[in-house]
């Protein structure tokens, strides 16, 4: 596609459910990053890929968070019993390996736990 | 601890002055540094970056200012328009992590007509 498509754009769920949230990368990126924003506050690193195997997931905040990625292309971010400190915007960011550092950013998914 | 710092959570500058946003980084690992702008509702753009090796790029009306020594780097922006209106994110990277980026928390920056 054109961009990065990440989907549902808002996510409302009631605290203790599982949320799955999508993200469609550039065509022919190698490279996804999953970021969150909590309220007021920056950028979080959560997790990277390269092709479909994840190098660093050191962001992760605890084993809740999982992430996946098939064929090179879609991946889905996974919350399980969601907490209300995971309510944050979700961004989906990709980037050729030949322009390194041109991260494309996704406009997010808003997760709001309640 | 965070490795990238913006200590200016806002500015307001008036449209047709210089706008300058500065951000501070601890780790000395780090060798190319990026901002970007983001506008509610979007995810973040890529505006302008600058490799450790140089002390200053160019954009148009955008300059970045890395001053290694000091930890240091700054946007200026000028003149500023009100379309700049977004907040502003400095980030960085080492060769040791390859492909990941630190954010700073961002400085919201208005413009004011």
């Amino acid at each position: 596609g054109a961009g990065v498509s990440q989907s549902p754009s808002n996510k409302v769920t009631e605290k203790g459910k599982d949320v799955e949230l999508r993200c469609d990368p550039i065509s022919g990126h190698t490279a996804l990053y999953w970021y969150r924003q909590s309220l007021g506050q920056g950028l979080e690193f959560l997790i990277y890929f390269q092709g479909n195997s994840a190098p660093d997931k050191s962001g992760l905040p605890s084993d809740r968070f999982s992430a996946e990625r098939t064929g090179g292309s879609v991946s889905t971010l996974t919350i399980q019993r969601t907490q209300q400190e995971d309510s944050a915007v979700y961004l989906c960011a990709s980037s050729s390996y030949l322009t390194e550092y041109g991260y494309t950013f996704g406009s997010g998914t808003r997760l709001t736990v309640v | 601890d965070q490795q990238v710092k913006q200590n200016s959570p806002s500015l307001s500058v008036q449209e047709g002055r210089i706008s300058i946003l500065n951000c501070d980084y601890t780790n000395s690992m780090f060798d190319y540094f990026l901002w970007y702008k983001k506008y509610p509702a979007e995810g973040p753009t890529f505006l302008i970056s600058i490799s450790s090796i140089k002390d200053k790029n160019e954009d148009g009306r955008f300059t970045v200012f890395l001053n290694k020594s000091a930890k240091h780097l700054s946007l200026h922006i000028v003149p500023s328009q009100p379309g700049d209106s977004a907040v502003y994110f400095c980030a960085a990277s080492a060769k040791t992590s390859y492909d990941k980026v630190i954010f700073g928390p961002g400085t919201s920056l208005s413009v004011i007509p």
